[in-house]
C-alpha cells in the first residue's frame, strides 16, 4: 500500500544532542511537510518543499534543518534540542500545490528530551 | 491569530448520542478538510469539501460546507467509542500549498 512512513516512532535524546528524524513516501507526491504538534494542539507547519524548492515558515526556529535528498525522503534535523521541543513532529505529503491540498499524514515521530 | 476556529474544544458523550464540532472562520476557504487523529498517531484525512453548501456522506458522519465557504460542521450520528479522536478542520485558500488548522476538538464517547 502506498504510505508514508516515518523513522523512528519514538526518539529519546539529550539536551543539546542533535537528532534527526525520517519520513518516506511511496505516493509520488511533489509536496512533503513537517509539522511540530504540541499536546492537543494544532500542528504547526514547520517548513515544507515543492518538489526541492525549500519553503521556510517565518517563526521556524534556526535550530530546525530539513534536507530532501530525492522525492520519496525528507529529514528533519534538530541541531541542538531543548526541552520546549519536545513534541510529536509529523510528515505529510500532498500531490501538488494548489487549492485542493489533501494532506496525507505519517504516523508521526514522538521526540522526548531529556 | 486563529483564522479557523473550532467549537466546542472538547465533548464527552455517551455512546448512540449525537454530536456536532464546528469550524468558523471569517476567511474564505477554496476547500476545507477533515482530519480525525487517534492519540499517537497521524492525522487521517476523512472528507475534503469544495464547493459552497456541499454536504459529504461518510457513513455515520455528515460533513456540511457553508455557502460562502467560511465555515463548515461535522455531524456524527449515533456516535461509537470508536469515533472517539480529536478532530481537525484545516482550510486551504485559493493560492498556496498550505493548510490552516483549527484549534481541534477532542472527542470522547463512553460506552
Amino acid at each position: 500500500d502506498a504510505m508514508v512512513i516515518q523513522n523512528p516512532r519514538y526518539q529519546v535524546t539529550q539536551f543539546g544532542k542533535p537528532v534527526t528524524l525520517s519520513c518516506s513516501q511511496t505516493l509520488n507526491h511533489n509536496v512533503m511537510y513537517w509539522y511540530q504538534q504540541k499536546s492537543s494542539q494544532a500542528p504547526k507547519l514547520l517548513f515544507h518543499y515543492y518538489d526541492k524548492d525549500f519553503n521556510n515558515e517565518a517563526d521556524t526556529p534556526d535550530n530546525f534543518q530539513s534536507r530532501r535528498p530525492n522525492t520519496s525522503f525528507c529529514f528533519l534535523d534538530i541541531r541542538s534540542p531543548g526541552l520546549g521541543d519536545a513534541a510529536m513532529y509529523l510528515c505529510a505529503t500532498s500531490p501538488q500545490a494548489g487549492a485542493w491540498n489533501e494532506q496525507f499524514f505519517g504516523p508521526g515521530t514522538r521526540l522526548t528530551v531529556l | 491569530t486563529q483564522l479557523l476556529e473550532q467549537s466546542p474544544q472538547f465533548l464527552s458523550i455517551q455512546e448512540g448520542e449525537n454530536l456536532t464540532v464546528y469550524c468558523n472562520s471569517s476567511s474564505v476557504f477554496s476547500s476545507l478538510q477533515w482530519y480525525r487523529q487517534e492519540p499517537g498517531e497521524g492525522p487521517v484525512l476523512l472528507v475534503t469539501v469544495v464547493t459552497g453548501g456541499e454536504v459529504k456522506k461518510l457513513k455515520r458522519l455528515t460533513f456540511q460546507f457553508g455557502d460562502a465557504r467560511k465555515d463548515s460542521s461535522l455531524h456524527i450520528t449515533a456516535a461509537q467509542p470508536g469515533d472517539t479522536g480529536l478532530y481537525l478542520c484545516a482550510g486551504a485558500r485559493a493560492a498556496g500549498n498550505k493548510l490552516t488548522f483549527g484549534g481541534g476538538t477532542r472527542v470522547l464517547v463512553k460506552p
